[in-house]
């Protein structure tokens, strides 16, 4: 069904960085629609994480960054703490589906 | 601060109709904003459904639209969800959640989610 495509899992060490990717198609992220992210912790409602591909919403620490290239987008963690052990899900709009919004397969990141 | 609350029955029997609303409080309904919902089935990524403006217009997943209506009641402030002839695969957690008017309109507000399980 999710036409936007993540890893399912990723993890790393507390300090370390990791990335997220998230590939679409010409239809979506390549059609130039922005990409948000949301971060779901265990238990809760997804939280906007990253807005307009690149922006954060007041109170998101800066570790978290955001960008977009071409059919892809990517979430970068640095200095990654505890409390981001959660999902992370993309999402955009597909013109193919009549504009639809679209969401990402979700990618589920541990701190090992 | 904007909350949204979901609320309905937590069960619901296949080929039955699911109906879901949600309350927005600390803000109007009829405001430039879209009312989503978006739903999680066990073990899978986020699934948006559809969204409905305050005049009543809407859009749908266009895989779930012959069995969804969003519709919103401005008097009540509150917005709702009906999907039928359900199986077990609209087994979920449903979220309700405002789009933003920026930044290419994130969805900015949800709601805590509420876990609707198709079963005899």
């Amino acid at each position: 069904q999710s036409v936007l495509t993540q890893p399912p899992s990723v993890s790393g060490a507390p300090g370390q960085r990791v990335t997220i990717s998230c590939t679409g198609s010409r239809s979506n992220i390549g059609a130039g629609y922005d990409v948000h992210w949301y971060q779901r912790l265990p238990g809760t409602a997804p939280k906007l994480l990253i807005y307009g591909n690149s922006n954060r919403p007041s109170g998101v620490p800066d570790r978290f960054s955001g960008s977009k290239s071409g059919t892809s987008a990517s979430l970068a963690i640095t200095g990654l703490q505890a409390e981001d052990e959660a999902e992370y899900h993309c999402q955009s709009y597909d013109s193919s589906l009549g504009s639809s919004r679209v969401f990402g397969t979700g990618t589920k990141v541990t701190v090992l | 601060q904007v909350q949204l609350q979901e609320s309905g029955p937590g069960l619901v029997k296949p080929s039955g109709t699911l109906s879901l609303t949600c309350a927005v409080s600390g803000g109007y309904i009829s405001t430039s904003n879209w009312w989503n919902w978006v739903r999680q089935p066990p073990g899978k990524g986020l699934e948006w459904i559809g969204e409905v403006y305050h005049t009543g217009s809407t859009n749908y997943n266009p895989s779930l639209r012959s069995r969804v209506t969003i519709f919103v009641d401005k008097s009540k402030n509150q917005f709702s969800l009906n999907l039928n002839s359900v199986t077990a695969a609209d087994t979920a957690v449903y979220y309700c959640a405002r789009w933003a008017s920026y930044g290419g309109n994130p969805l900015d507000y949800w709601g805590q989610g509420a876990l609707v399980t198709v079963s005899s």
